[in-house]
């Protein structure tokens, strides 16, 4: 079966510190993976994915992930982190074409805090 | 969240009233999704749509029902057999079933 983990339900981290939002997933085939940011009562933002090539995907506002096969863990990252990071972070991986479409499957979401 | 609207914002619906939220994209994306959320479960898939008037069940469609007659357009009923309707609901579209989705702002729906 097709599954995400986010291991932490809450990152805190001070201002300029650099940052890291865990995600492990399962799925049959080549992962397609995606991170996503929500903020208070807004929809979700995309902020990158990692369909092949290199290991290392940059996205949006400095975020960037790394994707690890044999760990098969995509671990968001940002080397300094700014106050207005502070959000909700999805990890979510691609099912399969034949299991509802390819439908994403979303992590439980990891509330990450990053104090001044 | 541009290029999607949902709409109203915030709904209040007393129990056994069925409910329909609006969702438009101007993107030209030929796929679109309902999706429920609550605090601490991630977003679980309702309903999706990969083409105009044909949709499928998601992961828990029970209660819901969806249309989709016109590209834009994927309006969600919540019906009264819904067994707890108040959630935060997100509607998204992509390209292509598998491709990265964008969502829309999202409606808050009470149940009173």
């Amino acid at each position: 079966a097709q599954s995400v983990a986010q291991p932490e339900d809450q990152v805190n981290v001070a201002e300029g510190n650099p940052l890291t939002v865990k995600c492990t997933y399962s799925v049959s085939g080549n992962p397609y993976l995606f991170w996503y940011v929500q903020y208070p009562n807004r929809g979700l933002q995309f902020l990158l994915k990692y369909i092949t090539g290199d290991n290392l995907v940059k996205g949006s506002y400095g975020f960037e992930a790394e994707f690890n096969k044999s760990q098969t863990s995509f671990h968001l990252k940002k080397p300094s982190a700014l106050v207005s990071d502070s959000a909700l972070y999805f990890c979510a991986v691609r099912a399969p074409i034949y299991n509802q479409g390819g439908k994403l499957i979303f992590g439980q979401g990891t509330e990450l805090s990053v104090k001044p | 969240d541009g290029g999607i609207t949902q709409s109203p914002k915030y709904l209040f619906r007393k129990e056994g009233q069925n409910v329909t939220l609006s969702c438009e994209q101007n993107l030209n994306h030929d796929a679109m999704y309902w999706y429920r959320q609550d605090p601490g479960q991630g977003l679980r898939l309702i309903y999706y749509s990969q083409i105009v008037n044909d949709f499928q069940k998601g992961d828990i469609a029970e209660g819901y029902s969806v249309s989709r007659e016109k590209k834009e357009s994927f309006p969600l009923t919540v019906t009264s057999a819904q067994k707890n309707p108040t959630a935060f609901y997100l509607c998204a579209s992509s390209t292509g079933s598998g491709y990265e989705q964008f969502f829309g702002p999202g409606t808050r729906l009470t149940v009173l």
